[in-house]
């Protein structure tokens, strides 16, 4: 039973580059959502989904797109990435409504932009 | 902005002491309060989680909840090496989570 996986767990790349985060769960969990870490900052969301098809902006979505055409993927690209958006970023997913159930974390990516 | 303070550490603790890890929030409307642990490298792992005023225990692990102050607290007790990591408090409003930045806690042998 593998959970939540991300892909890949290191990536670097450079300034105005595309860059797709993978992010793959295999409990059917409705909610998925991606944050990114960042010292000082602590955990920030940039985008959440409630189900396939259905996405919403978190509080950091900027220089971000994600998408949900399946319940079990929920992919984060960068669409040119840029150096603030060297971080580690952390795929979640929950059973139920977002805020009132446990969020489970993958393992991360570390992204660098160059 | 909601926000979701914690103190920040580093929190040293002789190994069997207490350790008192605070979190305050901002947003009255918030229902439901977390704790994760994080160990360096590594992804958040839940401790615990409260959805009512009082004291939640959990093992050595005891969550204690104050709306009306919007006050959120872990204890760990009889602390071990191994409880040394970061916590990060979060708050659960609407479907979101906001997380606090977490405070560094080392347990000394």
């Amino acid at each position: 039973d593998a959970g939540i996986t991300q892909s890949p767990r290191y990536k670097i790349t450079e300034t105005g580059r595309q860059v797709t985060l993978m992010c793959h769960q295999t409990w059917s969990h409705s909610y998925m959502f991606w944050y990114r870490q960042d010292l000082g900052h602590g955990l920030r969301l940039i985008y959440y989904s409630a189900a396939a098809d259905i996405t919403d902006k978190g509080e950091v979505p900027d220089g971000y797109v994600v998408s949900r055409s399946k319940t079990e993927n929920f992919p984060l690209t960068l669409e040119s990435a840029t150096r603030s958006q060297t971080s580690v970023y952390f795929c979640a997913s929950s059973e139920a409504s977002g805020s009132a159930d446990t969020q489970y974390f993958g393992p991360g990516t570390r992204l660098t932009v160059l | 902005q909601k926000e979701v303070e914690q103190n920040s550490g580093p929190l040293s603790v002789p190994e069997g002491a207490i350790a008192s890890l605070n979190c305050t929030y901002s947003d009255r409307g918030s229902q439901s309060f977390f704790w994760y642990r994080q160990y360096s490298g590594k992804s958040p792992e839940l401790i615990m989680s409260i959805y009512s005023n009082g004291d939640k225990e959990d093992g050595r692990f005891t969550a204690q909840l104050n709306k009306a102050s919007q006050y959120v607290s872990l204890l760990i007790r009889d602390s071990q090496p191994s409880d040394s990591a970061t916590y990060l408090c979060a708050v659960g409003t609407g479907n979101q989570f906001y997380f606090g930045t977490g405070t560094s806690l080392t347990v000394i042998p």
